[in-house]
């Protein structure tokens, strides 16, 4: 069965620094793709960025990237330049590649973080 | 433009009623989900629906049942709500490739359930 694991349920960052949200995940499937999701405290789900387990290059999507080591099975997200309105939960996720659970997505407990002035 | 939306936001009930939550999607996506949140934070998806057929039933009771009218409408009835049923349900969407694309799931904006 797959599994993510967000270890750090809080993470605090001073504003215009960088932070980084650790993310590590088990699966036995080789086509698996992850992705991160923000939940402020409005409540929405915000899609933030996807890593393919066969992409080569890490994902980037603004002051977001991931940084992605297969060996390690880890996918951490690394947020640049923090702005106070990145203050929000964050969840890794990973999509089954097959079978009866395609297309389901496994959510890790996720990470507040929380930007200071 | 609303890309996934919910109705209604918030639902408060008592024990013992029965419910529905609708969803509905104008991105064109063939595959449709509920998840629930719980108090912890914790999501877990409970159905999704592939062009209106079922493709995933995670273990849900049967008091819970979906339905799709069509493509873009995903509705979830509760039957005879219990104090448990009590969290966030958010419906997704998604295009699915077959693992040749990202298969990105776009959230709505969620329904907050409390039974009383």
């Amino acid at each position: 069965a797959q599994k993510i694991t967000q270890t750090q349920p809080g993470m605090f960052v001073q504003e215009k620094e960088a932070v980084t949200l650790d993310c590590t995940y088990d699966t036995s499937d080789p086509s698996y793709g992850l992705f991160w999701y923000k939940q402020p405290s409005s409540g929405e789900m915000i899609f933030l960025i996807y890593q393919g387990s066969y992409d080569q290059q890490n994902a980037t999507e603004g002051r977001y990237s991931l940084n992605f080591q297969k060996a390690r099975k880890s996918a951490n997200l690394v947020i640049s330049a923090s702005q106070l309105g990145d203050s929000a939960m964050y969840f890794c996720a990973m999509r089954d590649a097959g079978g009866t659970s395609y297309g389901k997505l496994t959510f890790g407990q996720g990470t507040i973080l929380t930007v200071h002035p | 433009d609303t890309a996934v939306s919910q109705t209604p936001k918030y639902l408060v009930t008592q024990m013992g009623n029965d419910k529905s939550i609708k969803c509905e999607q104008n991105l064109g996506h063939d595959t449709m989900y509920w998840y629930k949140q719980d108090s912890k934070k914790f999501l877990k998806i409970m159905f999704s629906y592939n062009n209106k057929e079922l493709i995933i039933n995670e273990t849900v009771p049967n008091r819970f049942s979906p339905k799709s009218p069509d493509k873009a409408h995903l509705n979830l009835h509760i039957n005879s709500l219990e104090l448990g049923d009590s969290a966030v349900y958010f419906c997704a969407s998604s295009q699915e490739t077959g693992g040749t694309g990202t298969d990105t799931q776009y959230f709505g904006p969620g329904t907050r359930l409390t039974v009383l």
